[in-house]
């Protein structure tokens, strides 16, 4: 198993452009997230899904929009990027089972590191 | 609301040191998990443990161990015979009802080992 890539692992943009930061896991995880960690920072939720078809809004979605298809993939979309939006990207996956919820542990793919100039 | 509280911005210690790492948390939530992950210098976040409110048994990994207790709302981590390897920065997190099972981070502690 790969468990969560991401691609690309590092991007530069100018302001304004658009990209899509790609996320694919094979754990058949119902679960996937999309966070930004800021330099020196914790990380902080930007979109979630429970399943295919099913995404909502986390701490900060705004400047990002997210679609889920399939299990498998949850790709976040920047448009009209900004500067502020510089930072590190890390897309997780978890498998809520019995437990309800969100309560297993998340994996995390190794990151992309965005620079917006 | 949710809060998770790592008050230790960085610590600082000689290898084969013992460290604590504190973990303070805030839930109206009966039913709560809580987790530390680790992110070395590469970047990646490990995952380390999930505890389950209702198990309030310490938990010993080698040379790591956690202290959940629920009457301070609190969740530890200490490394005992600390390596140059442990460096890295500590995130707890938390879900529960509250936080639609979202996790809910700290802000991380970042530990360094020196030789």
């Amino acid at each position: 198993n790969a468990g969560v890539t991401q691609t690309p692992k590092f991007r530069i943009l100018k302001i304004g452009q658009s990209m899509t930061l790609q996320c694919t896991q094979d754990m058949n995880h119902n679960y996937m997230y999309w966070y930004r960690q800021d330099p020196g920072m914790g990380l902080k939720l930007i979109y979630y899904s429970v399943g295919a078809g099913i995404t909502d809004k986390g701490e900060v979605p705004n400047g990002y929009n997210v679609s889920r298809s399939t299990t498998e993939d949850f790709p976040l979309r920047l448009e009209l990027a900004a500067p502020s939006q510089t930072s590190v990207y890390f897309c997780a996956s978890s498998y809520s089972g019995t437990s309800g919820g969100a309560a297993g542990e998340q994996f995390f793919g190794p990151g992309t590191r965005l620079t917006v100039l | 609301a949710q809060k998770v509280t790592q008050a230790q911005t960085e610590i600082s210690v000689v290898e084969k040191e013992d460290v604590t790492l504190d973990c303070v948390y805030e839930t109206r939530d009966t039913t709560y998990y809580l987790f530390w992950y680790k992110q070395p210098p590469s970047g990646e976040l490990v995952f380390l443990i999930r505890r389950n409110s209702f198990d309030e048994q310490n938990e010993i990994s080698g040379r790591y161990s956690w202290n959940f207790q629920k009457s301070t709302s609190s969740f530890n981590f200490t490394i005992t015979a600390s390596q140059v390897v442990d460096s890295a920065v500590y995130f707890c997190a938390l879900s529960g009802t509250d936080s639609n099972y979202q996790l809910i981070w700290g802000a991380g502690t970042k530990l360094i080992i020196k030789p």
